[in-house]
């Protein structure tokens, strides 16, 4: 079974705290994505990747940083959190050219910021 | 620039009562089309997929439907369960780009 698991579901942050959110994938696929879900706004894409070491900035990729040190780990860092990061961050990953391009999600890591 | 609108919002039906979600696109050039549902608190999973040539798929109790001439789709769900109480998401790929476009969802909730 296809599985892409992130490591935290809920997290309680403080105004101006490093946070780290640890997303890994088991099968062995290319691209690796962060999203943030919002009411209303719905999933809005943060940075990605298509290779190790490789990223690309999405859509809202102010105030977050990636990192791709390995094939099937793909980090989201928020240097100093602020109360508008506060949210639902997806991980998702996909495979070029496989399953014409299907996203696999992980659960989901909800983050607060106080 | 590529843009995945979906209607309605939110939706309430009865259980066991049929419903149809729509989704209209601007994605170029198209590749294929997917819904997703998105389990409250949960991560979106695929339900279908359509290509350029499919009009039509069905998923058990959904079915997709592919209009490539006037982009538009729409998932209908038969015979709805409680368990189909979910964000229904559409989602667009362009041939050649890695970063499919998104719709902002249709929220059912489904009452017994």
């Amino acid at each position: 079974d296809v599985k892409v698991t992130q490591s935290s579901r809920y997290l309680v942050k403080r105004t101006g705290e490093k946070v780290f959110l640890e997303c890994v994938q088991d099968m062995d696929h290319e691209n690796m994505f962060w999203y943030r879900q919002d009411p209303g706004l719905g999933l809005r894409l943060i940075y990605f990747s298509y290779d190790v070491k490789m990223k690309e900035k999405g859509d809202i990729p102010e105030g977050y940083s990636v990192s791709r040190e390995k094939k099937e780990r793909f980090s989201l860092i928020l240097e100093s959190a602020s109360t508008n990061q506060t949210s639902m961050y997806l991980c998702a990953s996909s495979s070029p050219g496989e399953n014409t391009g299907e996203l696999f999600f992980g659960e989901g890591s909800r983050l607060t910021v106080l | 620039k590529n843009q995945v609108e979906q209607s309605p919002q939110s939706l309430i039906i009865l259980e066991g009562k049929n419903c149809t979600l729509q989704c209209n696109y601007t994605v170029s050039p198209f590749s294929n089309l997917r819904w997703y549902k998105q389990d409250t608190g949960r991560g979106p999973v695929s339900l279908t997929i359509m290509t350029f040539s499919e009009n039509t798929k069905s998923n058990g109790r959904y079915t997709a439907t592919l209009d490539a001439d006037t982009k538009q789709s729409s998932l209908h769900i038969t015979a709805s369960q409680l368990s189909d109480s979910a964000s229904y998401i559409c989602v667009v790929s362009a041939g050649g780009s890695y970063i499919p476009t998104f719709g902002r969802g249709t929220s059912l909730i489904v009452h017994p």
